[in-house]
């Protein structure tokens, strides 16, 4: 079974732009979430989808954005890149089922300059 | 404030020796338990993952769960130099629900010296 893929592994942009990372979840999971990794706040939730709907949200200013399509892939947006969203993004899958597990996918490595 | 304390290490220990790494967390209603692990510039991969108390055993690895006292402990039997890793223990608070989101302790640096 294919594991979690993120695109792209790695991104360089300028502060002021905006990005979209996505992420294909494993074949039968509705589950996606978004969590950021930084040396300083280690790993921090952005927010969860589950059937193509926001289902939980961390504390992360508005700039931070998803969505997820009807095939369960996700993509999360940010806008107006500042120098601390330099970070790993990534993206686990899930079934959504009571207790379920989360795999990780291998993250998106993102530089704002 | 769902808080989930680890000690940041580094833990050592020589190779064929038990590994214990130790968490602990703020939110008594927290459902589920994760131990990942990190490889430096990898992403986790899940170890272990418990919701009842006690343990659970998956090979050389035991996890054990302490909801009174609010503790969930990882133990790696028969060490090896490829366990050298970071550690991160997470808890679910939403778990009944089937919702994840996990909080993240900041992990614990084990080497294992051969």
């Amino acid at each position: 079974k294919a594991g979690v893929t993120q695109t792209p592994r790695y991104l360089i942009k300028t502060r002021g732009q905006q990005v979209t990372l996505s992420c294909s979840p494993i074949s039968g999971h509705r589950s996606v979430s978004w969590y950021q990794q930084t040396p300083g706040q280690g790993l921090q939730f952005l927010f969860e989808y589950f059937s193509e709907t926001q289902r939980n949200k961390g504390n992360f200013p508005g700039r931070f954005s998803g969505r997820q399509f009807s095939n369960s892939r996700s993509e999360m947006n940010v806008s107006t890149l500042e120098l601390g969203d330099s970070a790993l993004y990534l993206c686990a899958s899930a079934t959504g089922a009571a207790y379920n597990e989360q795999f990780f996918g291998p993250g998106t490595r993102l530089t704002v300059l | 404030q769902k808080e989930v304390e680890q000690n940041s290490g580094p833990l050592s220990v020589p190779e064929g020796a038990i590994a214990s790494l130790n968490c602990t967390y703020s939110d008594r209603g927290s459902q589920s338990f994760f131990w990942y692990r990190q490889y430096s510039g990898k992403s986790p991969e899940l170890i272990m993952f418990i919701y009842s108390n006690g343990d659970k055993e998956d090979g050389r690895f035991t996890a054990q769960l302490n909801k009174a006292s609010q503790y969930v402990s990882l133990l790696i039997r028969d060490s090896q130099p490829s366990d050298s890793a970071t550690y991160l223990c997470a808890v679910n608070p939403d778990a009944l629900t089937g919702a994840n989101n996990l909080f993240f302790g900041t992990g614990t640096r084990l080497t294992v010296i051969p």
